[in-house]
């Protein structure tokens, strides 16, 4: 079946404009996670919805950064005024809703390399 | 908090050869799991193999096992018969009560032929 899929693959942009990153999860997973890896460094966490809910924001660098998943699937990350530190890849993982006694382990998309110059 | 600690930057293998990829965790949580991720230059995250705190026996899944040793909070990952493809950046996550994963900053494998 279909995996987690990520648009745009790669966003270059200027500083101070807005953008938007798309998250596509697996039909069925009710989680959403939205990650952020910058180079050398391992997935660091932004956001976690379960259902159409932000259960954990508590990831997010600061007010500029802002996600919604309206209806339970797809999901957008949205980031204002964007800063040169915002760029990195932007990493977005589904599973079922997690469980104590089951790994539920996380599938991730490609990315969203995003660039600000 | 959690914390996971991945000392080894880099490792080399010779093809056909074993290697074990070391982690260390830390958390106050009674109850948490264990993951290994492998991240090629694609940079997609693949999922390895999981073991959870209670589990008794080391998690298992062809080539790949993990070392897990409670008392000493290591969770290292064994991959067996190294092949070429296996090359990429591998990385120890930890998920405790919060469901949040916490992720180790990588290893970097390389495998010589």
């Amino acid at each position: 079946g279909a995996g987690v899929s990520q648009t745009p693959s790669n966003k270059v942009t200027e500083k101070g404009k807005y953008v938007e990153l798309r998250c596509d999860p697996i039909s069925g997973h009710t989680a959403l996670y939205w990650y952020r890896q910058s180079l050398g460094q391992g997935p660091e966490f932004l956001i976690y919805f379960q259902g159409t809910g932000a259960a954990d924001d508590s990831g997010l660098p600061n007010d500029r950064f802002f996600a919604v998943r309206p209806e339970g699937s797809v999901s957008t990350l949205k980031i204002q005024r964007t800063e040169r530190g915002d760029s990195a890849v932007y990493l977005c993982a589904s599973s079922f809703r997690p469980d104590r006694d089951s790994p539920n382990e996380q599938f991730f998309g490609p990315g969203t390399r995003l660039t600000v110059l | 908090a959690q914390k996971i600690t991945q000392t080894q930057p880099g490792m080399f293998v010779q093809e056909k050869e074993a290697v074990t990829l070391d982690c260390t965790y830390d958390t106050s949580d009674q109850s948490y799991g264990l993951f290994w991720y492998k991240q090629p230059s694609s940079g997609e995250m693949i999922f390895l193999i999981y073991q959870g705190s209670y589990d008794e026996q080391n998690a298992t899944e062809g080539r790949y096992s993990l070392n897990f040793q409670k008392a000493r909070k290591s969770a290292n990952l064994v991959i067996s018969a190294s092949q070429l493809g296996d090359s990429a950046m591998y990385f120890c996550a930890m998920k405790g009560g919060s469901y949040i994963p916490t992720f180790g900053r990588g290893t970097s494998l390389i495998v010589h032929p």
